[in-house]
């Protein structure tokens, strides 16, 4: 089942915009991820947050966290043509650290 | 750096073959997880394993099994190809709650 639903499933922004992406959830979690996958590649852990923690930063990432709502967002701020790649929200939703749940992605495209 | 290794990025099988995907990680996690990724559908897990010799299915197991013989090494195995199994392949392995992931294999079943 899907925990995390991505949204909006693609966009496509300038060089130098921000690009802002929501990922909301059913159940209770201990944290949520975000992961990053270039075309053809794996995925890469990029940032997570715990569920007693509303923002977090890192570098040019900035990662909201709503519990009450059961919502994520993730900002990538000042876009450049590499952060071309898909975007996932992943959760712990079966209450494991170790087990995770991803949403189907959100594909962000930069043109230069 | 933490190293997930897949050992092919390209597969291309016969339907009914038995296929192997081997996996290794050299960071001595303990977590390793079998993915699948199809289009629009996300990463849907398969199979994972605390340990060594230790497997539990995930949310779409049938068709595979896992091998889990040395802590480094986790094999996803087809038991009998079938054309609905072409699919992109995703290894990972686990601590402090963060996944490390291999390139992928691309499987195509014909």
């Amino acid at each position: 089942s899907q925990q995390g639903e991505e949204d909006p499933q693609a966009l496509s922004i300038q060089e130098g915009e921000n690009a802002t992406m929501n990922c909301s959830y059913k159940t209770s979690i201990n944290n949520l991820q975000w992961y990053r996958q270039n075309s053809g590649r794996g995925l890469v852990h990029l940032i997570l947050i715990r569920s007693n923690e509303r923002e977090k930063h890192s570098g040019r990432l900035r990662v909201t966290l709503d519990t009450s709502k059961k919502s994520s967002s993730l900002l990538i701020t000042a876009s450049r043509a590499a952060d071309t790649a898909s975007y996932f929200c992943a959760t712990d939703a079966h209450g494991s650290a170790r087990q995770l749940t991803f949403g189907s992605g959100t594909q962000l495209t930069v043109l230069p | 750096d933490v190293k997930v290794t897949q050992s092919s990025r390209y597969l291309v099988k016969r339907t009914g073959e038995k296929v192997f995907l081997e996996c290794v990680q050299d960071m001595d996690h303990e977590n390793m997880f079998w993915y699948r990724q199809d289009p629009g559908l996300g990463l849907r897990l398969i199979y994972f394993s605390y340990d060594v010799k230790m497997k539990e299915k995930g949310d779409i197991p049938e068709g595979y099994s896992v091998s889990r013989e040395k802590k480094e090494r986790f094999s996803l195995i087809l038991e009998s190809a079938s054309t609905n199994q072409t699919s992109m392949y995703l290894c990972a392995s686990s601590y402090q709650d963060i996944q490390y992931f291999g390139a992928g294999t691309r499987l195509s079943v014909l």
